[in-house]
Formats: structure tokens, C-alpha cells, sequence
């Protein structure tokens, strides 16, 4: 069965630096979606994707973050000068046109030092 | 107040054992779906529904629209079952399909 994939599994970052997460979402898909999940806390939705541009963000979306999906395959969230509080696992997710369920990868987990 | 409230918050029970877990909403929703998160962290979608009812395996999931409330069973439960199960809600109100989640349920199933 077809999959998202997400790299890397694990990602540890000084704080101030760049980072990028990267997500592979099913072929055919034409929704993509990051979320993210504080330790402990509930599943929050960052940004939704759709034909080369943004469709819907959320108050977490800030300028510190943003998306691409330079190639065709690959879906990207940078965020440029990442804080302490950036810290947790970042999902992505993909889904088909119409009432189709979104399809979630295995998450990223940014630990921020 | 949270849009999606999950019942109860933990629970623990004996392999075999009956399982509900509830989720009510306070919005309008397009669809409901019911999530499985494992101990590494990973996000499995079990079920996308918008009425009615939904089986797969000993899974079954139920939605009362009008309620505004959704219910995840599974049957004859295992230790394998054990997971923090997540309600996530598509309301009708945004313009993209973004899900709102609720806090989950960890479940534990005892040999």
C-alpha cells in the first residue's frame, strides 16, 4: 500500500538555525498538510497545500515557517530560525480529490538544543 | 472548550474486554476520522466517516450526526490494541479540510 514518507526520523538543531522537514506524499495525492504534535500535548494543524499554493494556515504558521513542494514529489516545511519551543513531531499527510481520507506519514521529531 | 472532546482519557482493560471510546464535537464537520498513534509516534487513520456506521475487523466505528457524537468500538480486544486513539474532525466551517484533533485516549489491553 502506497505511503507518505518522512525524513529524517529524527532531527536535532541548534536553536537559531534553519531547518528543513521533508515528506514524500503519495503520487497521486493533490492535498498536503503539516501538522504537529508537542510533547504530550494534542495533534495541530500548521498548513494545508494545494496546486502550488497555500490554502488554509493556522496562528502557529508564521513567518519563521514556510512550505514548498519544489519538485513535483517532495513537500517541505522550513522553518528559518527555529526556538526551543519548535520542539516536537511534525506530521505530514497527503489525500486524493474529494471526501478521501488524509494518509499520514511517521512523523519527524525535531528536538531543538 | 476544546471543538473535539474525547472520553475517557486513559483506559485500561483485560484482553477480550469490549472497548468504547467517545469523541463529541461542537461543530459542524464534513467527515470524522478516527486515528491510531503507537508508542513511536506514528499516525494510522482506521476510519473516515460522515454518517452512519463503519466495520473493519474488530473495529467498528459510529456516528450520530444530530449528536454530535462519535464512538470507536473494538472487539474482543488484545494487547496489540494497546495505542492512544485520536479523534480528528473536518468541519464544515473552514475553507480547506484541515482536521482539529482532540487529546486521544491511551488505551492499554492486559494479557
Amino acid at each position: 500500500e502506497p505511503e507518505v514518507t518522512q525524513t529524517p526520523s529524527h532531527q536535532v538543531t541548534q536553536m537559531g538555525q534553519e531547518v528543513i522537514l521533508r515528506c514524500v506524499p503519495i503520487s497521486n495525492h493533490l492535498y498536503f498538510y503539516w501538522y504537529r504534535q508537542i510533547l504530550g500535548q494534542k495533534v495541530e494543524f500548521l498548513v494545508s497545500f494545494y496546486n502550488n499554493e497555500i490554502s488554509e494556515k493556522s496562528e502557529i504558521f508564521d513567518d519563521q515557517f514556510s512550505v514548498e513542494r519544489p519538485d513535483g514529489s517532495n513537500f517541505t516545511l522550513k522553518i528559518r530560525s527555529t526556538k526551543l519551543e519548535d520542539s516536537a513531531m511534525y506530521f505530514c499527510a497527503s489525500r486524493d480529490r474529494g471526501n478521501q481520507p488524509q494518509h499520514f506519514g511517521d512523523g519527524t521529531r525535531l528536538s531543538i538544543l | 472548550k476544546n471543538e473535539v472532546e474525547q472520553s475517557p482519557q486513559n483506559l485500561t482493560a483485560q484482553e477480550g474486554e469490549f472497548i468504547t471510546i467517545n469523541c463529541s464535537y461542537s461543530v459542524g464537520i464534513s467527515a470524522l476520522h478516527w486515528l491510531q498513534q503507537h508508542p513511536g509516534g506514528g499516525i494510522v487513520s482506521l476510519f473516515m466517516l460522515s454518517s452512519g456506521k463503519k466495520k473493519h475487523g474488530r473495529l467498528i466505528a459510529t456516528i450520530n450526526i444530530q449528536e454530535k457524537h462519535s464512538s470507536l468500538h473494538i472487539t474482543a480486544s488484545h494487547p496489540r490494541d494497546s495505542a492512544v486513539y485520536i479523534c480528528a474532525v473536518r468541519s464544515e466551517e473552514t475553507s480547506g479540510s484541515r482536521l482539529t484533533f482532540g487529546e486521544g485516549t491511551q488505551l492499554t489491553v492486559n494479557p
